[in-house]
């Protein structure tokens, strides 16, 4: 089975902090998601990737950046809190064609 | 623009009582719909692809079915087992990988 695995499932900050959350994948795909989930709004897709270093923005890409170093990990990166950031965040991994699986989630607030 | 609506929002029935979930979608060139599982606190779960207009799948109690303009997830005697948020999501080119335009979900309830 895939596994996506993300680093925290909780995490509180304050705002103006720089954030990290960490994603890993084991299935060797290629293709990496960060979306937000949010009530009323859905998932909506912030940033993703389709090898290493590379990166792409999505529909919601202000406020973050994210880094590929390596083939199996996804980080997303809040430059500086602020708490309009405050959400579900949720890593995904896919092969080309084929269905995205996702993490647990990590659940953000910011104070 | 692509877009994604399902219907209704929030749906509660009794144990053994079928029906389905709806979802309309628009989409410049469908790559796939997928359907989707989530528990509350957890990443959604996969489900089911349809690539093309009168495709159907199965699962247990689920089945999905797909038209040019929507697709249908059909459950048969749920279980209270069954009571999730299904998200379904259309599949979009975008540079060097695909993107999926998600709808808003049902929240679906079945009680004992």
């Amino acid at each position: 089975d895939v596994k996506v695995t993300q680093s925290s499932r909780y995490l509180v900050k304050r705002t103006g902090e720089k954030v990290f959350l960490e994603c890993v994948q084991d299935m060797d795909h290629e293709n990496m998601f960060w979306y937000r989930q949010d009530p009323g709004l859905g998932l909506r897709l912030i940033y993703f990737s389709y090898d290493v270093k590379m990166k792409e923005k999505g529909d919601i890409p202000e406020g973050y950046s994210v880094s590929r170093e390596k083939k199996e990990r996804f980080s997303l990166i809040l430059e500086s809190a602020s708490t309009n950031q405050t959400s579900m965040y949720l890593c995904a991994s896919s092969d080309w064609n084929q269905p995205q699986h996702f993490g647990d989630g990590t659940r953000l607030s910011i104070l | 623009e692509d877009q994604v609506t399902q219907s209704p929002e929030a749906l509660r029935l009794q144990e053994g009582e079928s029906s389905s979930l709806n979802c309309s979608y628009t989409v410049s060139g469908l790559r796939g719909l997928f359907w989707y599982r989530q528990d509350p606190g957890k990443g959604p779960e996969f489900l089911f692809t349809l690539y093309s207009a009168g495709e159907e799948k199965e699962k247990e109690r689920l089945k999905a079915t797909l038209t040019k303009k929507e697709s249908f997830l059909h459950i048969t005697a749920p279980k209270p087992e069954d009571s999730a948020t299904y998200l379904c999501a259309v599949q979009a080119p975008i540079q060097g990988a695909q993107k999926l335009v998600f709808g808003q979900g049902t929240r679906l309830t079945i009680n004992p």
